[in-house]
């Protein structure tokens, strides 16, 4: 199996475009969640969702925006990148929402914006 | 929001040496994970404790969850080079959806 799949891998914009990161998971995970994580602040809840078509804000959703319209399928798009967006983004899932439920990660998408 | 805290931020160790790595939060936490990540990829998952008082081993890793639900501990025995990596820790709160992460311990292990 692939996991969790992201791409690109890597992606430099400039202010004010806007891109979509992409995730996929072939594991038939309901719960998958985007993350940011920055150098001395961790990983950061950005949105969530429990399934498809169902969609919730985390800790830093400003200037995301999430949809799921199947259960593999999970792009966080950016509307118009700021470069305090620059950071390495990560996808995760896991079978079902809760904090027992082990999270598998992608490899991460590192995002520069100029 | 639910704070975790963790300690050290940095380690730097000689292979074969004993550490602890400390999680602590004044919240009380349902469960709590540690993961361990290296440079270039996402994080594993280790264990997962969920009963005040927990203790799990691991190979060389124990994982001690505290009586309150409050705090969690990660002891290596004998560290390698290979233990080296950011551990985080992760725990889930009055939410049943959203997962609080940790800022992470640098671990470097020296041979």
């Amino acid at each position: 199996n692939a996991g969790v799949t992201q791409t690109p891998k890597f992606q430099v914009l400039k202010t004010g475009q806007s891109m979509t990161l992409q995730c996929a998971q072939d594991m038939n995970h309901e719960y998958m969640s985007w993350y940011r994580q920055d150098p001395g602040m961790g990983l950061r809840l950005i949105h969530y969702s429990v399934g498809a078509g169902i969609t919730d804000q985390g800790e830093v959703p400003n200037g995301y925006n999430v949809s799921r319209s199947t259960t593999e399928d999970f792009p966080l798009r950016l509307l118009s990148a700021a470069p305090s967006q620059t950071s390495v983004y990560f996808c995760a899932s896991s079978p079902r929402s809760g904090g027992n439920q082990p999270q598998h990660f992608g490899d991460g998408t590192r995002l520069s914006i100029l | 929001t639910q704070l975790l805290e963790q300690s050290p931020q940095f380690l730097s160790i000689q292979e074969g040496e004993n550490l602890t790595v400390y999680c602590n939060s004044s919240s009380v936490f349902s469960s709590l994970q540690w993961y361990r990540q290296e440079p270039g990829e996402g994080p594993v998952l280790l264990v997962t404790v969920v009963t005040g008082g927990e203790v799990k081993k691991l190979k060389r890793l124990t994982f001690q969850f505290g009586d309150a639900r409050k705090d969690s501990s990660l002891h290596i025995t004998a560290a390698q080079p290979g233990d080296t990596g950011l551990y985080l820790c992760a725990g889930l709160g009055g939410s049943n959806y959203k997962l609080t992460f940790g800022k992470g311990t640098l671990l470097t292990v020296n041979p």
